[in-house]
């Protein structure tokens, strides 16, 4: 199994919403990532858990805050978002983080923020 | 960390061979050249990997010249289904990946 699953596909929520995205891999992967992509630019990097810990914040607001409750699950909870927070959010896993390791990305949220 | 420049966009037609190269003049002694492909409305899909000289798989070959300052993406006889965005990443720092602006490349019949 080499899939990424993310949940919900579409999300419409408002500024005082609070929703949570989901991701799940199977593949006995120790790193995983959240990015963000708006339409027409890169994927642009958020978060990333090696072994289930945080490594890396990009600097990302605090009403995006990221939990890996086991090596397989990774959530992205969102809390009073912005209209500018609107999106596609990238989950995505690798073997290990560091090195050129392949990553495995999933479908992608598409997050609509009113 | 090593950045990348690639062309913005690309056309091409169907059953043509398709090049993209990305230049990496910084690139470091320790990185990897890795290409991804994005299709709209989903992930990143990893294509094909290399450090020196060339590789090949089912999918692209990967040229890499000896001083490593740039590599060439080749898609054989490329379809309609070949039209999205290609990325081109080098190494990573630490424990990211920074994609750059890739290249949209589009089949025509």
């Amino acid at each position: 199994d080499t899939e990424v699953t993310q949940t919900p596909k579409h999300l419409v929520m408002g500024m005082t919403n609070k929703k949570s995205l989901k991701c799940e891999q199977h593949m006995g992967h120790r790193a995983m990532y959240w990015y963000k992509q708006k339409a027409k630019k890169p994927p642009e990097l958020m978060f990333v858990y090696s072994y289930e810990k945080l490594s890396i914040n990009e600097s990302v607001p605090s009403r995006f805050s990221p939990e890996c409750p086991n090596s397989s699950l990774l959530n992205l909870h969102l809390h009073a978002l912005q209209p500018e927070d609107s999106a596609l959010y990238l989950c995505a896993s690798s073997h290990r983080a560091g090195g050129p390791e392949t990553q495995y990305f999933g479908p992608g949220t598409r997050l609509l923020v009113l | 960390l090593a950045k990348t420049t690639q062309p913005i966009s690309m056309d091409s037609y169907e059953g043509q061979e398709v090049n993209i190269t990305c230049s990496h003049n910084n690139i470091a002694t320790n990185d990897y050249i890795t290409w991804y492909q994005q299709f709209p409305s989903q992930g990143p899909r990893f294509i094909i990997q290399g450090y020196k000289t060339k590789v090949t798989n089912e999918v692209a070959s990967l040229f890499i010249p000896a001083d490593r300052k740039s590599s060439t993406l080749s898609l054989p006889r490329v379809s309609l289904s070949d039209t999205a965005v290609y990325y081109c990443l080098v190494g990573e720092r630490d424990d990211k990946i920074i994609f750059g602006k890739g290249t949209r490349l589009h089949i025509l019949p």
